[in-house]
């Protein structure tokens, strides 16, 4: 059974700091590693996508790599802003009975202070 | 493109009663899965819908039952509502071959 793990929990950083999120799973055999963003209340934005080939993917300010051999993504974020505050999640996808599903990690909660 | 679209928002329901929540999928993506989230919880798997059956169901029990219909939305049903159902239901779509999920607002359930 695939498990996913997020550390931190929680984060707290001030405006224009440079900051990494950390996911870790146990089944390497993922399809791909998917990043979302959650603000309080609501549905899941997706960030970024990598695929199990790929070792990162970049948008903006955001650069998620990922190391299937050691079961690790990270996710970095350059020059963090007030507006960068919410939940990030990561979720691997894996097949089961001829299809995939996602598992998610905890979560971790981001401060970004002005 | 309206994105994944979720109705109700907000839902309150008393214990015992029947929910249906209903989902409609991004244009073109043809498969539909539901999560449920607990406060503070990541999301977990409940089922996915392909072809208008069920392909795939995580650890929950048969209160907790679906539908696709042919346009590819679909619905969640919860009978004998529990407290411990109360959740953000989320619906997330896609294409059938494991790429990138889309995921809906949410539905707030609140059991009491």
């Amino acid at each position: 059974k695939q498990e996913v793990t997020q550390i931190p929990a929680a984060l707290s950083v001030p405006e224009g700091e440079n900051l990494v999120l950390n996911c870790s799973f146990t089944d390497s055999a993922i399809y791909n590693l998917q990043w979302f963003r959650q603000d309080p209340g609501k549905g899941l934005t997706s960030l970024l996508l990598i695929q199990s080939s790929q070792r990162e993917q970049t948008s903006g300010r955001l650069n998620a790599s990922l190391d299937k051999s050691s079961g690790r993504s990270t996710l970095y974020i350059a020059a963090s802003q007030p507006g960068d505050s919410a939940t990030y999640l990561c979720a691997s996808a894996y097949s089961g009975a001829g299809s995939y599903q996602l598992t998610f990690g905890k979560g971790t909660k981001l401060s970004v202070i002005p | 493109d309206a994105g994944v679209t979720q109705s109700p928002t907000h839902l309150i329901k008393t214990r015992g009663q029947q929910v249906t929540l209903r989902c409609s999928p991004k244009s073109g993506h043809d498969t539909v899965s539901w999560y449920q989230q607990a406060l503070g919880q990541g999301p977990q798997f409940i089922f996915q819908y392909y072809e208008e059956e069920e392909r795939q169901r995580g650890n929950f029990p048969d209160r907790f039952s679906g539908h696709q219909f042919p346009n590819y939305s679909s619905e969640l049903n919860v009978n004998a509502l529990l407290l411990g159902d109360s959740a953000l239901y989320l619906c997330a779509s896609s294409f059938s071959s494991p790429i990138e999920a889309f995921f809906g607002q949410g539905t707030r359930l609140t059991v009491v």
